[in-house]
């Protein structure tokens, strides 16, 4: 089946810095990739969307500035976080469709901790 | 505001008992319905999906759900859980013509004891 590769899993960084997070989808093209954030016992709340080659819509309330998406090419999507603070500290989760039917494919999570 | 609601945060069973967990959504117009599992430390998982035709949709692991449209609602049951089904439970909406996004309920914490 459908695979989403999400890297790192977890990661530590000191306020100011910024982090990548990885999605790449490993046996499929994926046209749209959702990056979503999960704090502890809620919800995934999307962040974005982005298509292959196009700007990420982003969703109310969510800074494009400081969440950089990039999906250069059908099998890499990026998350950046920029400038991190200890607010930002959160559960990323990317989510790959592709042209199949209504297939929605997750990563596996980054854990992202800002000390 | 749209949104999709899952009316029990946290529910606890024994093996053997019937589960039905409310999923209900404010979306107008075609939607496309989803229940997802994630199991402690683990990615989520599609239980099963709903586009059109059979309102009663099975999935896997013995779960099914059933859209009632006239309800707003997308309930999942499963006739008797086990061990193994103590995970988080979450309804999805793709409403239509939203670039395809989805938008998860706030989930159900279930636990299953012996």
């Amino acid at each position: 089946g459908a695979v989403v590769s999400q890297h790192p899993s977890w990661v530590i960084c000191k306020s100011g810095t910024s982090v990548k997070i990885e999605c790449r989808s490993l046996d499929f093209q994926a046209t749209t990739m959702f990056w979503y954030r999960q704090f502890p016992k809620q919800s995934l709340m999307l962040m974005a969307t982005s298509n292959e080659g196009s700007k990420a819509t982003y969703e109310q309330g969510v800074e494009k500035d400081k969440f950089l998406i990039n999906h250069a090419s059908l099998t890499l999507s990026t998350l950046t976080v920029t400038s991190a603070h200890p607010e930002d500290s959160s559960f990323y989760i990317c989510c790959a469709r592709g042209e199949s039917n209504y297939g929605y494919t997750f990563g596996s999570g980054t854990r992202l901790t800002v000390v | 505001a749209q949104s999709v609601s899952q009316h029990n945060h946290h529910v606890i069973l024994s093996e053997a008992a019937s589960l039905e967990l409310g999923c209900n959504y404010s979306y107008g117009g075609t939607v496309n319905l989803f229940w997802y599992v994630q199991y402690p430390g683990q990615h989520l998982q599609l239980l099963l999906k709903y586009f059109s035709g059979d309102p009663l949709v099975k999935g896997i692991k013995g779960f099914e759900a059933e859209f009632i449209k006239s309800k707003f609602s997308f309930n999942l049951r499963k006739p008797s859980v086990q061990w193994s089904d103590t995970a988080e439970y979450f309804c999805a909406v793709n409403p239509a013509g939203g670039y395809n996004k989805l938008i998860f309920g706030a989930g159900t914490r279930l636990a299953v004891h012996p």
